[in-house]
């Protein structure tokens, strides 16, 4: 089945420290991957994408993601986060030809002082 | 810094009334996708439609949901008759979409949509 898996549902993490939120895909969807987050009540904010090129992906905000082929994951990683990271992060991959996105589940990120 | 534009942001309405929502996609993006989020079911695909013509509504109840697109710079989603079950938040997201499928698609800030 095509599909986009976040092994985490939730993160809790402190301050300044390091984090990885892993996303997993399914062979069969696209290797255009995205990662979006979503604050309380807000839309979905795009963070960074995949289309080709250099597999280490940088976004917005000092988050970066790799693309791995072998491993099929594309884990989103900040080397240090901080109280404002916390939010909902999603992955998600384009199924088809048409464009249109699958997601993941969402994993919760939570920065604690 | 063009958006994608959604109305209402908020919808508070009882059962059996008809709910129209509304997005503004941003300009020269050729498609034009309508989701909905929920606690249960994470984020679904509903519709999309590409230059004005739609692709794909598998998503959507048809005996209840429609989408249409009456022009480049409107897309809408209507629910008739409303129920609670179809309480949540409604987003609307754009792209220019290339062959093969690549493309990024920006999100509106979506429209919460609560069915009494």
């Amino acid at each position: 089945a095509q599909s986009v898996t976040q092994l985490d549902s939730q993160v809790p993490v402190f301050e300044e420290a390091p984090v990885e939120l892993r996303c997993n895909y399914s062979s069969s969807v696209s290797v255009y991957l995205f990662w979006y987050v979503q604050y309380p009540n807000q839309g979905l904010q795009l963070l960074l994408k995949y289309l080709s090129g250099s597999t280490l992906v940088k976004g917005i905000n000092g988050f970066e993601a790799e693309f791995n082929k072998s491993q099929t994951s594309f884990h989103l990683r900040k080397p240090s986060v901080h109280i404002s990271d916390t939010a909902e992060y999603f992955c998600a991959a384009i199924r088809g030809s048409q464009g249109n996105l699958i997601f993941g589940k969402g994993t919760k990120l939570s920065v604690k002082p | 810094d063009a958006r994608v534009t959604q109305t209402p942001r908020h919808k508070v309405t009882e059962m059996g009334q008809e709910v129209t929502m509304r997005c503004q996609p941003i300009l020269g993006h050729n498609t034009v996708f309508w989701y909905r989020q929920t606690m249960m079911q994470g984020l679904e695909l509903l519709a999309y439609f590409r230059n004005r013509a739609p692709l794909d509504d598998s998503g959507m109840p048809k005996d209840r949901f429609s989408a249409e697109m009456p022009d480049a710079t409107l897309a809408t989603l209507k629910i008739q008759p409303s129920e609670p079950r179809d309480s949540a938040v409604y987003f609307c997201a754009s792209g220019l979409v290339l062959s093969g499928g690549a493309g990024t698609q920006y999100f509106g800030p979506g429209t919460r949509l609560t069915v009494l």
